[in-house]
């Protein structure tokens, strides 16, 4: 099973500043690995999948990198809109997604 | 636009079986690998398992084999899960989620969720 390690748990960040998310795997899951956003209440958005292809609609301001076992999402500038939970998730055999990154406010 | 609606939510004694419906609209239903994952509160998501309804083939995670059944009818294009032996620790939103099974390793699209609460 490929365990996937998020850090960090939490991230304080002004509006208007840049945030990076990182995402560790136990072992290579070449670049199958997604980003999700989820806001309270409501189900996960797909933001990035092939570790780094814009889902349909998602802001430019979001951009995914990495491939093997080190990933990184990069939100460039923080809008009011984007304070959420983020979550990584591979498949390799099976899926399995990481424990949550949660973006506040500063 | 392709939606997945769920079923309700339900209330469940331990040791008893839910099942929860997710029916799908808006898009060729034979694209589709559907997977169910759930969140129990204030935690992150569990992927449970999976169906591809086009080759009626399941694969589910090693930690619910036993206990989880995934179903599809291609004739209404719509998936079902069904746990059993619950638990209070099954206490959760649980959602259908929908992948294209060609060349896609993400859930694109995700059910509103249903809770699932094991009470006695």
């Amino acid at each position: 099973e490929i365990v996937l390690t998020q850090s960090p748990v939490t991230l304080s960040v002004s509006p208007g500043e840049r945030a990076t998310l990182s995402c560790r795997a136990s072992q290579s899951v070449s670049s199958n690995l997604a980003w999700y956003q989820q806001k309270p209440g409501q189900a996960p958005r797909l933001l990035i999948y092939g570790a780094s292809t814009r889902a349909t609609g998602i802001p430019a301001r979001f951009s995914g990198s990495g491939s093997g076992t080190e990933f990184t999402l990069t939100i460039s500038s923080l809008q009011s809109e984007d304070f959420a939970v983020y979550y990584c998730q591979q498949w390799n055999v099976w899926f399995s997604f990481g424990q949550g990154t949660k973006v506040e406010i500063k | 636009q392709v939606q997945l609606v769920q079923s309700g939510a339900e209330v469940k004694k331990p040791g008893s079986s839910v099942k929860v419906s997710c029916k799908a609209s808006g898009g060729t239903f034979s694209s589709f690998a559907l997977s169910w994952v759930r969140q129990a509160p204030g935690q992150g998501l569990e992927w449970m398992g999976e169906i591809i309804p086009i080759y009626g083939i399941t694969n589910y995670a090693q930690s619910f084999q036993g206990r989880v059944t995934i179903t599809a009818d291609k004739s209404t294009s719509s998936a079902s899960m069904e746990l059993s032996s619950l638990r209070s620790e099954d206490t959760a939103v649980y959602f259908c989620t929908g992948r294209f099974i060609v060349n896609s390793s993400s859930f694109d699209y995700w059910g509103q969720g249903t809770l699932v609460t094991v009470s006695s």
